[in-house]
């Protein structure tokens, strides 16, 4: 069955800094990616997508995520952090024709003034 | 309406009592999902309506949990002699094709809190 890691539990990174959250995946064939966040008391919002194509997505407020087939990874990124970035992060894989979306245990992340 | 809406947005039970959790999707959303989210953890799916059908409940953990869409738009998701361990947020999500290639379009979510 597929599965996501999320390796960092909370990362904290000062405003105007770059961020990576990382994610790697298990699952035999080509799934479906996705990066959401989350913010307090509130529901998921996709931020990208990846199904196949170009490995590089490019996501909503200025996200994007790099699909690395070789090391079954789909980590997410930003140049410059906002202070209104502070949220949950959460990768999820999915299968064609499978319902059975599998979401990460989530990355916290703080921003530093 | 412009976004998946789910109610109560707070509910807290007694052990032993029954609750119904409410979504109502976007308007002509095909697909509809519940989800579970423990404290700290990331969603786990419950089950998946196409319409009125209920083409997947593999996640549901329990006989207890029981879910219907009875005429394909609004959803409810009934839990019976709620328990401790029944505590998490539940989260209902909708889309609009079964192909998950539109992604999905999470409520706010119920949190649920059994006492």
């Amino acid at each position: 069955a597929q599965s996501v890691t999320q390796p960092d539990i909370h990362i904290t990174v000062s405003e105007g800094a770059s961020l990576e959250l990382r994610c790697n995946y298990s699952y035999g064939a080509t799934p479906y990616l996705f990066w959401y966040v989350q913010s307090p008391g509130q529901g998921l919002q996709l931020l990208l997508k990846y199904f196949s194509g170009d490995t590089l997505v490019q996501g909503i407020k200025g996200f994007e995520a790099e699909f690395k087939r070789s090391q079954s990874s789909f980590n997410l990124r930003k140049p410059s952090v906002h202070w209104s970035d502070a949220a949950e992060y959460f990768c999820a894989v999915g299968v064609y024709n499978n319902n059975d979306m599998r979401f990460g245990a989530g990355t916290r992340l703080t921003v530093k003034p | 309406g412009a976004g998946v809406s789910q109610s109560p947005r707070y509910k807290v039970a007694k052990r032993g009592q029954d609750v119904a959790l409410r979504c109502d999707p976007i308007s002509g959303h095909v697909s509809l999902f519940w989800y579970q989210q423990a404290l700290g953890q990331g969603p786990e799916f419950l089950t998946y309506f196409q319409n009125e059908a209920q083409l997947d409940k593999s996640g549901l953990p329990s006989d207890r949990f029981f879910a219907e869409r009875p005429e394909g738009s609004v959803s409810t998701l009934k839990i019976q002699r709620t328990q401790q361990e029944d505590s998490a947020v539940y989260l209902c999500a909708s889309s609009l094709s079964r192909d998950r290639g539109y992604g999905y379009t999470f409520g706010s979510g119920t949190r649920l809190t059994v006492v």
